[in-house]
């Protein structure tokens, strides 16, 4: 069974502009959250998507959003970069939202680099 | 206060050495405990689950829950070269939250 893919693995943008981040489950996982990772703050939650519909969201600005596909692929964008957007961001799949018991299973990232 | 703390490391130990990572967290709600491991340039993978107080052994690995004192370990016996990388603790709960993680390295 192939694993969770995140496209592209690296990308370097400047301030001001957007980026949009992909990421495909584990096939019949229907739930992919999204998390920042930054040596300073770690594993931040972002945002998990069910069935197409957002289930939950971190505290983060409103530059973040997300969105997920009937296939349950998802994309991730953020839009005017800031520097302070530079991380590893993760993508992770589980077969259900649920009560946060499940495993979830991440891709590799993309790293984010923003000049 | 930080709704989860985490022990930052770095935390070098010799081979074979007892390893014990940890984390307190203060939201008396959470209810399951994960510990994942994340090697270099990879996405997190699960290590150990529980969710109930006391200890859970899986081979060298023991995961200890104190839910009366809110806090949660990991201890990993005969370490070994491989254990190298960064270990978080999760708390399963509807904000999917991690601790900020631990890096640990182990010398041969």
């Amino acid at each position: 069974k192939a694993g969770v893919t995140q496209t592209p693995r690296y990308l370097i943008k400047t301030r001001g502009q957007q980026v949009t981040l992909s990421c495909s489950p584990i096939s019949g996982h229907r739930s992919v959250s999204w998390y920042q990772q930054t040596p300073g703050q770690g594993l931040q939650f972002l945002f998990e998507y069910f069935s197409e519909t957002q289930r939950n969201k971190g505290n983060f600005p409103g530059r973040f959003s997300g969105r997920q596909f009937s296939n349950s692929r998802s994309e991730m964008n953020v839009s005017t970069l800031e520097l302070g957007d530079s991380a590893l961001y993760l993508c992770a799949s589980k077969s259900s939202p649920g009560t946060g018991k499940e495993t979830q299973y991440f891709g590799p990232g993309t790293r984010l680099l923003v000049l | 206060q930080k709704e989860v703390e985490q022990d930052p490391g770095p935390l070098s130990v010799p081979e074979g050495a007892i390893v014990s990572l940890n984390c307190t967290y203060s939201n008396s709600a959470f209810q399951y405990f994960m510990w994942y491991r994340q090697y270099s340039r990879k996405g997190p993978e699960l290590l150990m689950y529980t969710y109930s107080s006391g200890n859970k052994e899986d081979g060298r690995f023991t995961a200890q829950v104190d839910k009366s004192s809110k806090y949660i370990s990991l201890f990993i016996r005969d370490s070994q070269p491989s254990d190298s990388a960064t270990y978080l603790c999760y708390f399963g709960n509807e904000k999917l939250t991690f601790g900020t993680g631990t890096r640990l390295t182990i010398i041969p």
